[in-house]
């Protein structure tokens, strides 16, 4: 167990749906990233969250939206789901505000199919 | 836009054997790390590099970080089944402020 944990675990849904993702991030860490990992693009960075305000944005669609919460988890929020939306997606978590020298702890997860 | 490459893609090798996986890019980062992903979990970090020409050792895995700080390699001796797994480096700073740049990745099986 990492201490990230990442809910729920698989996800199936149709398209055009919406879902979201939550992430607990590990004690004491104020940092939560986002990544979205697929076949054929690796692990592409979505999003940063800082202790509830937004760090840093990668190639992040439109669809998709997130934010951090006072009790620190996150959520990730996908709309309008189209099927090459069907990724992992990983939540991350660090002690670190700025660049993450020290590495990140990953949750496990979510596996998000739409069909 | 910075970007790492890992080469090789996919590495099959017999147990005992032993193997180089090299993670390049034209930016230079503050940092760089491994980490080893089994299926169905995330990415686990082996180890973090700072210093240009830093050389870290972890039991039969060896790190080294180049003199630039523009690309990293990760040796492992005599492999075991056991490291079977996608290995993956990531940079941080310079552009990616407040984010990792990840590798493609490096598929490593290691057959008994």
């Amino acid at each position: 167990d990492s201490g990230v944990t990442q809910t729920p675990k698989h996800l199936i849904t149709a398209t055009g749906q919406r879902v979201t993702l939550r992430c607990s991030p590990r004690s004491g860490d104020l940092s939560v990233y986002w990544y979205q990992q697929s076949l054929d693009q690796g692990l592409q960075f979505l999003i940063q969250y800082y202790n509830g305000e937004e760090r840093a944005k990668g190639n992040i669609l439109e669809r998709f939206s997130a934010q951090q919460f006072p009790d620190l988890h996150s959520e990730l929020n996908l709309s309008s789901l189209e099927l090459g939306d069907s990724a992992l997606y990983f939540c991350a978590s660090s002690a670190e505000r700025g660049r993450p020298v020290y590495g990140y702890t990953f949750g496990s997860g979510t596996r998000l199919t739409v069909v | 836009t910075q970007l790492l490459e890992q080469s090789p893609q996919f590495l099959s090798i017999q147990e005992g054997e032993n193997l180089t996986v090299y993670c390049n890019s034209s930016s230079v980062f503050s940092s760089l790390q491994w980490y080893r992903q089994e299926p169905g979990e995330g990415p686990v970090l082996l180890v973090t590099v700072v210093t240009g020409g830093e050389v870290k050792k972890l039991k039969r895995l060896t790190f080294q970080f180049g003199d630039a700080r523009k690309d990293s390699s990760l040796h492992i001796t005599a492999a075991q089944p056991g490291d079977t797994g996608l290995y993956l480096c990531a940079g941080a700073g310079g552009t990616s402020y407040g984010k990792l740049t990840f590798g493609q990745g490096t598929i490593l099986t290691v057959h008994p």
